[in-house]
């Protein structure tokens, strides 16, 4: 499929331990987007790339958590040290151009992350 | 505060029937308001899309106004399908440099037979 692509689609970790979620996003989508959804929560803003670089990393809620983006194409998030409280669904999001396109967000289906 | 209020928080209706979702916000300045539908378990979908000079704009069964004036924004589904049930998200953007958008809490709409 065209759509984003995000892998795991469930990933069980005990409490400690790193974990790294990747995105593959829509091809030629140059803006790519974190954001964390809590169980009947709305969508948390954690990071923005724009190519390759986050102009915007004012969501990521400590720094325990990362994010990169290489060859302005797949993105993964980092969390280090994994707590109960990380657990949630974490979905990705492409777009055509920068957010001041005003173009919509084309969404995964998320990682949904379970800290034991 | 969050800066984009929906209501009703949730929301039960009987297939064929109409309603309206409702989004408040305080965003500024603002670039446009965005209408999303999520499905249990996948990501978000684009509904619809307005800017400061549209006031009504529809996609099928759906249809968003605005009022830029008083800061609000409605979905409104007409003859529901049991497919409607999902969580219907209200995202405004700013109209600066960054682009940012914020993210209402969502509506969580049930459609039963």
């Amino acid at each position: 499929g065209a759509g984003v692509s995000q892998s795991p689609s469930n990933k069980v970790t005990e409490k400690g331990k790193d974990v790294e979620l990747r995105c593959d996003p829509i091809s030629g989508h140059t803006a790519l987007y974190w954001y964390r959804q809590s169980l009947g929560q709305g969508l948390e803003f954690l990071i923005y790339f724009q190519g390759n670089s986050a102009p915007d990393k004012s969501g990521l809620p400590s720094d325990r958590f990362s994010a990169e983006r290489t060859g302005g194409s797949v993105s993964t998030l980092t969390i280090q040290r994994t707590q109960q409280e990380d657990s949630a669904v974490y979905l990705c999001a492409s777009s055509l151009a920068g957010r001041r396109a005003g173009q919509p967000q084309h969404f995964g289906d998320g990682t949904r992350l379970s800290i034991l | 505060k969050n800066q984009v209020e929906q209501s009703p928080q949730s929301l039960i209706i009987l297939e064929g029937k109409n309603c309206t979702l409702q989004c408040n916000y305080t965003v500024s300045p603002f670039s446009n308001l965005r209408w999303y539908k999520q499905d249990t378990g996948r990501g978000p979908v684009s509904l619809t899309i307005m800017t400061f000079s549209e006031n009504t704009k529809s996609n099928g069964r759906y249809t968003a106004t605005l009022d830029a004036d008083t800061k609000q924004s409605s979905l409104h589904i007409t003859a529901s399908q049991l497919s409607d049930s999902a969580s219907y998200i209200c995202v405004v953007s700013y109209n600066t440099n960054a682009g940012k958008s914020t993210f209402g809490d969502g509506t969580t709409l049930t459609v039963k037979p």
